[in-house]
């Protein structure tokens, strides 16, 4: 069955300290990809996403994430963290022709002042 | 205000009681969704609509049900409510744009049940 792997499940950093989650799915066809940050007590919002075209994506407050295709990868990166920082982040997989997503468990990150 | 509502916020209810968890959508959508969220395993789909009369199952939705009484509602049903059915739930839209692009999903605030 199709899914998605994050192998960090608490992640523990300080102020400054760069960042890299991992994301690993299963899955040899197209794919969309997604990370969605969900800060405590907030729904999930999107923090970046690929569909096409360069696989390094920029998206909000200064993450980035890298779709290397032949690892089956999007990991997502933050070259410094901020406290605010602080919230779990999913990584999540839209396979075309399925029209579903499917989201990994998730990874919680706790940056320390 | 909000693009994705979810009604009620917080529930708790007994066990064997049935109860409905309602989403609203002003972001004109077509396809909605509902997720349930558990520590540890992240967000797994229970049902998932396409428009009105497409209703689909997802991976978990044995002890649910759900209604899309609009473009616009998507409602959640639990028929007799268990234990282990305690867990905030998500409801999330999104846009069909073709079939070659697709966006993201938008979620609600999330509604969180316990079932005593």
């Amino acid at each position: 069955a199709q899914s998605v792997s994050q192998h960090n499940h608490h992640v523990i950093l300080s102020e400054a300290a760069s960042l890299e989650l991992g994301c690993n799915y299963s899955y040899g066809g197209t794919v969309n990809l997604f990370w969605y940050v969900q800060y405590p007590g907030q729904h999930l919002q999107l923090l970046l996403k690929y569909f096409s075209g360069d696989p390094l994506v920029k998206g909000i407050k200064g993450f980035e994430a890298e779709f290397i295709k032949s690892k089956f990868s999007f990991n997502l990166r933050k070259p410094s963290v901020q406290w605010s920082d602080t919230a779990e982040y999913f990584c999540a997989v839209l396979m075309g022709g399925t029209y579903k997503y499917i989201f990994g468990t998730g990874t919680r990150l706790k940056v320390l002042a | 205000d909000a693009d994705v509502t979810q009604t009620p916020r917080n529930r708790i209810t007994k066990t064997g009681k049935r109860i409905m968890l309602e989403c609203s959508q002003t972001k004109g959508h077509d396809r909605m969704y509902w997720y349930r969220q558990d520590p540890g395993l992240g967000l797994r789909l229970i049902y998932y609509s396409f428009d009105v009369k497409d209703i689909n199952k997802g991976e978990i939705s044995d002890g649910y049900s759900v209604s899309r009484q609009a473009q616009a509602k998507f409602s959640l049903s639990l028929e007799s409510a268990i234990p282990n059915q305690t867990a905030l739930y998500f409801c999330a839209t999104s846009h069909s744009s073709g079939t070659l692009s697709y966006n993201e999903q938008f979620f609600g605030p999330g509604t969180r049940l316990t079932v005593l």
